[in-house]
């Protein structure tokens, strides 16, 4: 089945530590973004990959950093200097941009810091 | 940046009525979405209506959009227990100069449907 595949499902980090987050999709999207959303609210945008080797910062991208070596993989470390992690993590492709076209989801890794 | 505003933030009604939700946006654009989300899931996708368009329809789902107030409604007609999620409105974002667009989205809707 086609589809945008997120993992793991739910990840604890300790105080300083990075970890990623992995993001795979099989459908020949060149677009990818990756979110944050936290309780009860709406989603920010952190990052977000037009093409492979490229990538743009979005409104909240102080302490996450990405790649784009693969057409079909967009995965977000989270670092020790992002000083409040803990979150809902969505990733999300879309066909070339969002000119009249939707996104499509994955179904999102919860981070937890202990 | 928030780009869009949902209103109400919660909204609670009878199973059989209807449900209307609106947003508001701040910035031109040439596309607004509109997304479900059940809790703890990802986002899916229900409809999208181009800058030109004023109402679309998809099954029990209308969405109107009036680029002069800059705001949108998404109405869901005769509503089901299995419409309770969070409904969200997102706006492409096209800056000059970068080429790049990005999917802004508001900060919900919760509906809760009581059978």
């Amino acid at each position: 089945d086609g589809g945008i595949t997120q993992s793991p499902k739910y990840l604890f980090r300790k105080e300083g530590q990075n970890v990623t987050l992995s993001c795979e999709q099989n459908l020949n999207h060149d677009a990818m973004y990756w979110y944050r959303q936290d309780p009860g609210q709406g989603l920010r945008l952190i990052y977000y990959s037009q093409i492979v080797n490229d990538f743009q910062k979005g409104d909240i991208a102080e302490g996450y950093s990405v790649s784009r070596e693969k057409k079909e993989s967009f995965p977000l470390t989270v670092t020790s200097a992002q000083k409040n992690p803990t979150a809902f993590y969505l990733c999300a492709s879309s066909i070339q941009g969002v000119m009249n076209t939707e996104a499509f989801f994955g179904q999102g890794t919860r981070l937890t810091v202990v | 940046s928030q780009q869009g505003e949902e209103d109400p933030q919660a909204l609670s009604i009878q199973e059989g009525e209807n449900a209307t939700m609106n947003c508001s946006y701040k910035t031109s654009i040439n596309n607004l979405q509109w997304y479900r989300q059940n809790s703890g899931r990802g986002l899916v996708h229900l409809i999208l209506i181009r800058s030109n368009e004023r109402e679309k329809h998809s099954g029990r789902l209308r969405v109107t959009l009036d680029t002069s107030k800059k705001s949108s409604s998404l109405l869901i007609t005769a509503s089901r227990a299995a419409d309770t999620a969070s409904y969200f409105c997102a706006t492409d974002a096209i800056r000059r100069g970068q080429g790049a667009q990005k999917l802004v989205f508001g900060q919900g809707t919760r509906l809760t449907i009581n059978p």
